[in-house]
Parts: structure tokens; C-alpha cells; sequence
């Protein structure tokens, strides 16, 4: 059983279009992290959203988190081909010693 | 380095035999967490390292996986009698603290293949 649902699981899109992908649970999360991953490195957080109901904006990107804080959505306005990648989203339970539990990710595509 | 670091950056080897992975963490980072991901897949927990011990192993899919992290720096990932099924990447990570209220860096991965 996946605890973190994302979807689309792929999309390809033209340069300057929106898009926006989702990060669903059925579990509460203390907070829900965004990660985006290039071929052939290691994931690097975008961004922390903690408090339910908090939007944060990197730039181009707006994540959310919902009221409940059980899933999350990352908009991408106007999108780049340096956009292009895996985005993760991880959940932390808030326990202490709890690890992140990962989602399998939105492999994106940004065709110039 | 500034970053975590793992070697090697790929490694093959034969079914049924033994692999050493090491991670080298960022100077004074604590915690240190192993994933492995499979392609198309996110990340999926190993075990995660407080200081020398082991605070969660619960994600080692058997007996054939053991880490180990002796002075609270380096930490080693060990398989023994290799499977086909083992082939992935094995992402290693490290915080300052435990993963809660602390952000996590990944290194680049050691990407396992068993043929």
C-alpha cells in the first residue's frame, strides 16, 4: 500500500504552459515536503509546508497544503524546459525518529 | 566535501555475491538514512542511523541487508548473496537532527546492478 499517492505519474507539456500536480494521503502528515530529482542525482527539497491550509511560492511554484494536511499540490506557472524532472513529495509523521515516506513521484517533461 | 558522498557512483556485480556501499555524510550531521529506489519508483526507506545505532531498521526488505555506522560518520550499506531484484539505486542521506524540523540532503546515489 502506497501512504502517499501522486499523480499524474507522468506529464509532458509545452514551454509556458501551467500545470499542477497532486500529493494525496489518507494520513495526516506533521508536514509534506517537495522534492525535485534529476537523472543521475539525489533529491533536493524545494520546499517544507507545515501549517494546513499554508501555500508557500518558490518563484514559479506554489505548493499547498491541505486544510486537513493530508495532501498537497505543487502549480507551476509558465513552465520551463528547466523544469524538467522527477517531483517528489514526502510526508513526515511527526514522531521524532519517524523517516520521510516518499511518493513515486511526477516525472515532468517541459518540451521547448 | 560539502555534500554527502557515496561510493561508488555504480557498481555490477554477479548474482550471488557480496556488496559493500558507502556513504560519507555532511561534517556533524547526526542522523543518516538510507533509501534504495527502483526505477520509476520514489524513494523507499531503509534504515535510518541516530549517532552509531540503528534507530529504525524496519525498512531492510530481509536478513541479506545490514548497515552499519560505527563512529557516527560513515555508514556502510551491506548486502550479501546478491539478487537480480536488488538492482537499484541506493540513495543515502543526512540531517542535523532527526528528519522532523530538519532538512534532509541526499547524495547522488550508488546505482546497484546485479546481473
Amino acid at each position: 500500500t502506497q501512504l502517499l499517492e501522486q499523480s499524474p505519474q507522468f506529464l509532458s507539456i509545452q514551454e509556458g504552459e501551467n500545470l499542477t500536480v497532486y500529493c494525496n494521503s489518507s494520513s495526516v502528515f506533521s508536514s509534506l515536503q517537495w522534492y525535485r530529482q534529476e537523472p543521475g542525482e539525489g533529491p533536493v527539497l524545494l520546499v517544507t509546508v507545515v501549517t494546513g491550509g499554508e501555500v508557500k511560492k518558490l518563484k514559479r511554484l506554489t505548493f499547498q497544503f491541505g486544510d486537513a494536511r493530508k495532501d498537497s499540490s505543487l502549480h507551476i506557472t509558465a513552465a520551463q524546459p528547466g523544469d524538467t524532472g522527477l517531483y517528489l513529495c514526502a510526508g513526515d509523521r511527526g514522531s521524532g525518529n519517524t523517516p520521510l515516506v516518499f511518493g513515486k513521484g511526477t516525472r515532468l517533461s517541459v518540451i521547448a | 566535501g560539502a555534500g554527502v558522498s557515496q561510493t561508488p557512483s555504480n557498481k555490477v556485480t554477479e548474482k550471488g555475491k557480496y556488496v559493500e556501499l558507502r556513504c560519507d555524510p555532511i561534517s556533524g550531521h547526526t542522523a543518516l538514512y538510507w533509501y534504495r529506489q527502483s526505477l520509476g519508483q520514489g524513494p523507499e526507506f531503509l534504515i535510518y542511523f541516530q549517532g552509531t545505532g540503528a534507530a529504525d531498521d524496519s525498512g531492510l526488505p530481509n536478513d541479506r541487508f545490514f548497515a552499519v555506522r560505527p563512529e557516527g560518520s560513515v555508514s556502510t550499506l551491506k548486502i550479501q548473496r546478491t539478487e537480480r531484484g536488488d538492482s537499484a539505486v541506493y540513495l543515502c542521506a543526512s540531517s542535523e537532527g532527526p528528519a522532523s524540523g530538519n532538512t534532509i540532503y541526499f547524495g547522488e546515489g550508488s546505482w546497484l546492478t546485479v546481473v
